[in-house]
């Protein structure tokens, strides 16, 4: 069990410019989900998976994103023309499934986008 | 709607001091309550949760927090405070209702003076 890993760890782009991001879960964890943190301030629940299902998506998650789970295993978030505004944190977490109360999410380090 | 209010910003505590630092939530029914904390450079840690049962919840670290229905609160208390625990702590309300969410508070910076 190696953990969640989050690939890049940073990321600066031009406005405009498309990012993608990766998450690998740990393995045979069948729940994803990805928030946002900006400085100062909580994750924001953006989008979860269950599976390669995508069941639930925050309405922060504009139409410049789209995430993916294609094979219930690593997911990618993608942002397109990337605006000033999309400056955050953006965090993976991986959970086994079974009754969410007794469902615990392990989250990955992060990746760091900046905008310029 | 659920929300999750932290009203400290941050908190300065001496080594070995008591800590609590506070968590009011918003949910209509009973909740699923949490508490992370995040070092810098490091994932979110899950310190302990509360879903039912016993109000008082033991968790990692030596970290605890106690339920209280009629204040709508989850506070996090430690009775002697380290070094090491310097960091971001977040308090959280989870759903399973239309899929499952969490929502974090804005959290609560904690600096540990010598």
């Amino acid at each position: 069990d190696t953990g969640v890993s989050q690939d890049p760890r940073h990321k600066i782009t031009k406005r405009g410019q498309n990012v993608t991001f990766r998450c690998d879960p740990i393995s045979e964890h069948n729940r994803l989900y990805w928030y946002r943190q900006t400085l100062g301030q909580g994750p924001e629940f953006l989008t979860y998976f269950q599976n390669e299902a995508q069941l639930e998506k925050s309405r922060l998650l504009s139409d410049r994103f789209s995430a993916e789970r294609p094979k219930g295993s690593f997911s990618t978030l993608e942002i397109q023309r990337t605006e000033q505004g999309d400056s955050a944190m953006y965090l993976c977490a991986s959970s086994s499934g079974g009754p969410f109360s007794s469902d615990t999410q392990y989250f990955g380090p992060g990746t760091r986008l900046t905008v310029l | 709607a659920q929300s999750v209010t932290q009203p400290d910003i941050h908190i300065t505590v001496s080594e070995g001091a008591s800590l609590e630092l506070r968590c009011n939530y918003s949910y209509g029914a009973t909740p699923y309550l949490f508490w992370y904390v995040q070092s810098p450079g490091q994932g979110l840690q899950l310190l302990l949760k509360y879903f039912s049962g016993d109000t008082l919840v033991q968790g990692i670290k030596g970290f605890e927090a106690e339920f209280k229905r009629s204040q709508s609160s989850f506070n996090l208390r430690k009775p002697s405070v380290h070094w090491s625990d310097a960091a971001e702590y977040f308090c959280a309300v989870g759903s399973n209702t239309g899929g499952f969410k969490t929502i974090f508070g804005a959290g609560t910076r904690l600096f540990v003076k010598a």
